[in-house]
């Protein structure tokens, strides 16, 4: 089975600060894809960043970046520069893969940042 | 705008009243999904439809139908509705052949069964 764990059910962080948020998974797959999602107030899934499996190089998107060690299965996220906006759930998920050629999103439970002034 | 269209946005219902929940996309893409969001579960995916006419379940299909006639929209059918179906429910959408750009996402349905 293919499982997506977050251990840190809540975090806070500081305006302006910088904060990693932990993700863990397992699978057998060799090529795959991961994904980190934020879902603010208003309950809307958001794409913040994404890795594939087979690149080394780790994903950047502002100021959003994954630190991705294949060997380890981690895909950790860091924001730089939190602001009072990025206050969200946030998820990692991991694109699993149906026998039929369908896919899932295989979500881990969350972890809740908040970000303070 | 590309964006995937649910409703209603919240729906309170009684157990055994059939109801319906609408997506419909304007992005063109193939591959369609339903997803329920639960405290301390995350997301889980329900349904999905890989094209017109192609739908296989998911990892929590009890107790819901869907149907794909067209490709922009992929509705949700709860048939006797249940207080365990009591969730948030999202729509989301993505190409096909660009697995890597994961999914598109609806605003979501708050569904209550009493």
């Amino acid at each position: 089975a293919q499982t997506v764990t977050q251990s840190q059910p809540e975090m806070s962080v500081q305006e302006a600060e910088t904060v990693t948020l932990s993700c863990t998974y397992d699978t057998s797959e060799s090529n795959y894809y991961l994904f980190w999602y934020k879902q603010p107030p208003s309950r809307q899934m958001i794409l913040v960043i994404r890795q594939e499996a087979y690149k080394q190089q780790n994903a950047t998107e502002n100021r959003f970046s994954v630190n991705f060690q294949k060997a380890a299965k981690s895909f950790s996220l860091k924001i730089s520069d939190s602001q009072l906006g990025d206050t969200a759930m946030y998820f990692c998920a991991f694109m699993k893969a149906y026998s039929n050629s369908g896919y899932a999103l295989n979500f881990g439970k969350g972890t809740s940042l908040l970000v303070t002034p | 705008e590309a964006q995937v269209t649910q409703n209603p946005r919240y729906l309170i219902t009684v157990t055994g009243k059939k109801l319906t929940v609408t997506c419909s996309q304007n992005m063109n893409h193939e591959y369609m999904s339903w997803y329920r969001q639960d405290p301390g579960l995350g997301l889980r995916q329900i349904y999905y439809s890989m094209n017109v006419e192609v739908t296989d379940k998911g990892d929590v299909p009890e107790g819901y139908k869907v149907s794909r006639k067209e490709k922009r929209n992929f509705p949700l059918i709860l048939e006797s509705p249940s207080p365990n179906q009591t969730s948030l429910y999202f729509c989301a959408s993505r190409p096909t052949a660009w697995v890597r750009y994961g999914y598109t996402f609806g605003s979501g349905t708050r569904l209550t069964v009493v």
